[in-house]
């Protein structure tokens, strides 16, 4: 089965601040991968598609990059509103897995 | 509109069993993947199983294998995931989800609201 390993857990950031994720999967899973922000009380929405499609009506300031086993998640310049978790999640082949999460909090 | 609305949760023994269920709309439904997804409480997500457009192939976690059956009806619309022999750690919000016309390349683009699932006894 593919693991998908999601780093930072956690981070604190400030408005403005640039961040980044990073999922890496234990085997090349070519662009076979998505990411998912989560608000408590919310369904997960996605944000990007196929590692750096940014999925309609999502702002610019998301971008994916990545191919094989490294990916990751840049958000340029945080905003109030994208205080929350974010997961990856490859969907290569059965069973589709979940990176463990990374929730951003305001510092 | 695509409207994905999950019901069937509840409170349950463990050992015992529950069905789950997911009325689609707004979309063409035999021509897609569904899937659930499950979030228990203060963790992360987890991919629970998918099944294709016309029910041949499905894919389950480990975690679920051998006690949860997903299953679908296209002349009603709906999902299905029936659970058997629950674990306290089947206690989790279980979400109905739609792929994405190509999955394997885009992965999900809707979700439901989700029904709460309690094993304890």
């Amino acid at each position: 089965d593919i693991q998908m390993t999601q780093s930072p857990s956690s981070l604190s950031a400030s408005v403005g601040d640039r961040v980044t994720i990073t999922c890496r999967a234990n085997e090349g899973i070519k662009n076979n991968l998505s990411w998912y922000q989560k608000k408590p009380g919310e369904a997960p929405k996605r944000l990007i598609y196929t590692a750096y499609h940014l999925q309609s009506g999502v702002p610019s300031r998301f971008s994916g990059s990545g191919y094989g086993t490294v990916f990751t998640l840049t958000i340029s310049s945080l905003q109030p509103e994208d205080f929350a978790t974010y997961y990856c999640l490859q969907h290569s082949g059965y069973p589709w897995t979940f990176g463990q999460g990374t929730k951003v909090e305001i510092k | 509109e695509v409207q994905l609305v999950e019901s069937g949760g509840g409170l349950a023994q463990p050992g015992r069993s529950l069905r789950l269920s997911c009325a689609a709309s707004g979309f063409t439904f035999d021509d897609y993947t569904m899937h659930w997804v499950r979030q228990a409480p203060g963790k992360g997500l987890e991919w629970v199983s998918g099944i294709s457009w016309n029910s041949r192939a499905i894919g389950y976690a480990d975690s679920v294998k051998g006690r949860f059956t997903t299953s679908r009806d296209n002349a009603k619309n709906s999902l299905y995931l029936q659970m058997s022999s629950l674990r306290p750690d089947d206690t989790a919000l279980y979400y109905c989800v739609k792929a994405s016309r190509d999955q394997q390349l885009e992965g999900y683009d809707y979700w439901g609201q989700g029904t709460q699932v309690t094993v304890s006894s």
